[in-house]
């Protein structure tokens, strides 16, 4: 069975910290690793990660994939109390049409 | 404005009865899904539907049903069989032509049974 794994499960960091997010899985084929938003309700995508070493970037936001080590990290900088939400880490499958989400993280951001 | 709707956004039930979650969306989509989501367990997969009149198990089917008799509708049931039933449920929808991890999600639905 897939599984998806994200650490740490919860993390309070105080505005202007940089904070890194962890995500390993256990599956043998995707097609895409994807890391999700989730504020008050529906989840928001934010990236997707296909090949490794290639460093996906969206302002302050950050993410790579490690397939050899079948984990990616997501990196947020100076980061704001906007940032707080549940951050998801999603496997995509080979056919496209099935995600299998991690626990996620809980990030506080405090001011 | 296109989207997903659910209703209710939140719902009370009593043990032993069942309950139906709306989920609607007219964005044209093929493909739908429900979700379930608990405390520390991101989202986990109940049921999907790729074409009207068919729809498949997810990871945890168990003490659910559906139904896709419209394109545009895809009802979960919980029923009285599943034995935690409280969580938050969120449904989800894509185009079969479009960006395979463009789910779009719905507002979602609480549901609380006592």
């Amino acid at each position: 069975e897939d599984k998806v794994v994200q650490s740490p499960l919860s993390l309070v960091v105080h505005e202007g910290d940089t904070v890194t997010l962890n995500c390993s899985y256990e599956v043998t084929n995707f097609r895409s690793l994807l890391w999700y938003k989730q504020e008050k309700k529906a989840p928001t995508f934010l990236f997707m990660l296909t090949s490794s070493g290639i460093e996906k970037k969206s302002g302050r936001l950050s993410s790579i994939l490690d397939k050899k080590e079948l984990f990616s990290i997501l990196n947020i900088t100076a980061t704001q109390t906007g940032d707080s939400a549940i951050y998801l880490c999603v496997i995509l499958n080979n056919a496209g049409n099935m995600l299998t989400f991690g626990g996620g993280t809980r990030l506080m951001v405090k001011p | 404005d296109g989207g997903i709707t659910q209703s209710p956004k939140y719902l009370f039930r009593k043990e032993g009865q069942n309950v139906t979650l709306s989920c609607e969306q007219n964005l044209n989509h093929d493909a739908m899904y429900w979700y379930r989501q608990d405390p520390g367990q991101g989202l986990r997969l109940i049921y999907y539907s790729q074409i009207v009149n068919d729809f498949q198990k997810g990871d945890i089917a168990e003490g659910y049903s559906v139904s896709r008799e419209k394109k545009e509708s895809f009802p979960l049931t919980v029923t009285s069989a599943q034995k935690n039933p409280t969580a938050f449920y969120l449904c989800a929808s894509r185009s079969g032509t479009g960006a395979p991890y463009e789910q779009y999600f719905g507002p979602g639905t609480r549901l609380t049974v006592t």
